[in-house]
């Protein structure tokens, strides 16, 4: 199975901020990297697609790149309505697995 | 607009069974391949199975493997997981996934439904 780790496990920011979370995966899996966002009790929404492809109707301040590997997802400017836990999943092998999840919060 | 919407939890004793329903609507449910998901509680997201479009292939995850069975009925427009011998480490929200389409292989999950929560204890 392909492994993907997932740092920080929890961060904290300030109104403002720039915020960047990280993905590595275990062996090469092109760019079938998405990353998504879950707020409390809801249903995880889906930010990116293909590593750096924003998906409809989701805020500009959400990026994502990639390099061989690794796997940056970046938010510019943080808004109070940003504070989730992000996930991020690779879908270029069966079983499909996703990292452990970074919590984010409002210093 | 594209819904799903999940429905069959409950509370279930070590060994019992359960069978989950996920209605579809706003999409052609026959042309989507169709995925199974689970999130135990405080815990992250696990892929638990997959079905294609026309049913003709179906995968799991290796924990659920010989317990689980998902399967679809297209004049219902709905998707379904039977879930066997269940086990307290079963316990878990479990949300269903559009999928990809049949000229597609696997592709992010670009809707979900809200879940149905299940709980496996004596």
């Amino acid at each position: 199975d392909i492994q993907m780790t997932q740092s920080p496990s929890s961060l904290s920011a300030s109104v403002g901020d720039r915020v960047t979370i990280t993905c590595q995966a275990s062996q090469d899996i092109n760019t079938y990297l998405a990353w998504y966002q879950q707020k409390p009790g809801k249903a995880p929404r889906l930010l990116i697609y293909g590593a750096s492809n924003l998906e409809t109707g989701v805020p500009s301040r959400f990026s994502g790149s990639a390099f061989r590997t690794d796997f940056t997802f970046t938010i510019t400017s943080l808004q109070p309505e940003d504070i989730a836990t992000y996930y991020c999943q690779q879908y270029d092998l069966l079983p499909i697995t996703f990292g452990q999840g970074t919590r984010l919060d409002i210093k | 607009q594209v819904q799903l919407a999940e429905s069959g939890g409950g509370v279930v004793q070590p060994g019992g069974s359960l069978r989950l329903s996920c209605a579809a609507s706003g999409f052609t449910f026959s042309s989507y391949g169709m995925n199974w998901l689970r999130q135990a509680p405080g815990k992250g997201l696990e892929w638990v199975a997959f079905i294609s479009f026309d049913g003709g292939n179906k995968q799991y995850v290796d924990s659920v493997k010989g317990r689980f069975t998902i399967s679809r009925d297209t004049s219902m427009n709905t998707l379904h997981l039977q879930l066997n011998s269940l086990r307290p480490e079963d316990t878990a929200m479990y949300y269903c996934a559009k999928g990809p389409t049949r000229s597609q292989w696997l592709v992010p999950f670009d809707t979900w439904g809200q879940g149905t929560l299940v709980t496996v204890s004596s």
